[in-house]
């Protein structure tokens, strides 16, 4: 089955206490993002991938981290976490600019920081 | 950058009737609007999306509509049932992925 899969679901850790979310496709992906959703603004872009070892910021980078070693993986590092970083994260992916456009979500990793 | 502006936040309708979502965008260069829907405890989902040559699409219940002059695009769905109760998201995007703008989203509540 076609799928975008993020580990752990859920979490709940204490300030500066570094932490990765792993995303993983299965669909042979170039393009690979993060996304924040928060009520009321909406999903906003932290870092997108378009292929292997090329990443680049989106709308709210600061605070996180991620690399691209191998294509189907694209993990989101915080290194420091703090309460402001207390979100639901979706990462997605697309085949890329040669695709259609569709973007693929995970389930989504709902964290929570003290 | 881009803008996207999303109305109604909440929106209740009885099932049977139609419901329509706005969105209205700020870059005219932007030629890709896509629709996705979010259930509980998922990710979204597209539904259907339009470009900028065509004013308008449909897929059974559901249409968007699309006023490049106006900049704003529209999503109907009529005869609406309880299990297209969630969360919709519009997007507006210029090229590809990577700029993609999406709406703050509403919440469509169904009542039987």
């Amino acid at each position: 089955e076609a799928q975008v899969t993020q580990n752990p679901r859920y979490l709940i850790t204490v300030t500066g206490k570094k932490l990765t979310v792993t995303c993983s496709q299965n669909m042979n992906h170039e393009y690979m993002s993060w996304y924040r959703q928060d009520p009321g603004l909406g999903l906003r872009q932290i870092y997108y991938s378009m292929n292997v070892e090329v990443t680049d910021k989106g709308d709210v980078p600061e605070g996180y981290k991620v690399s691209r070693k191998e294509k189907r993986n694209f993990p989101l590092i915080l290194e420091s976490p703090s309460p402001n970083q207390t979100s639901l994260y979706f990462c997605a992916s697309s085949l890329g600019p040669s695709g259609n456009g569709e973007l693929f979500f995970g389930e989504g990793s709902r964290l929570t920081v003290l | 950058g881009e803008n996207v502006e999303q109305h109604p936040s909440t929106l209740s309708v009885q099932e049977g009737d139609s419901a329509v979502i706005k969105c209205t965008y700020s870059d005219s260069a932007s030629n890709y609007f896509p629709w996705y829907k979010q259930e509980l405890g998922k990710g979204p989902q597209l539904i259907i999306d339009i470009r900028s040559n065509v004013g308008e699409k449909k897929d059974q219940r559901i249409a968007v509509t699309l006023n490049k002059t106006a900049k704003h695009f529209s999503l109907h769905i009529t005869e609406t049932q309880p299990e297209d109760s969630a969360v919709y998201f519009c997007a507006a995007s210029m090229r590809d992925n990577n700029d993609m703008r999406f709406g703050a989203g509403t919440r469509l509540t169904v009542k039987p």
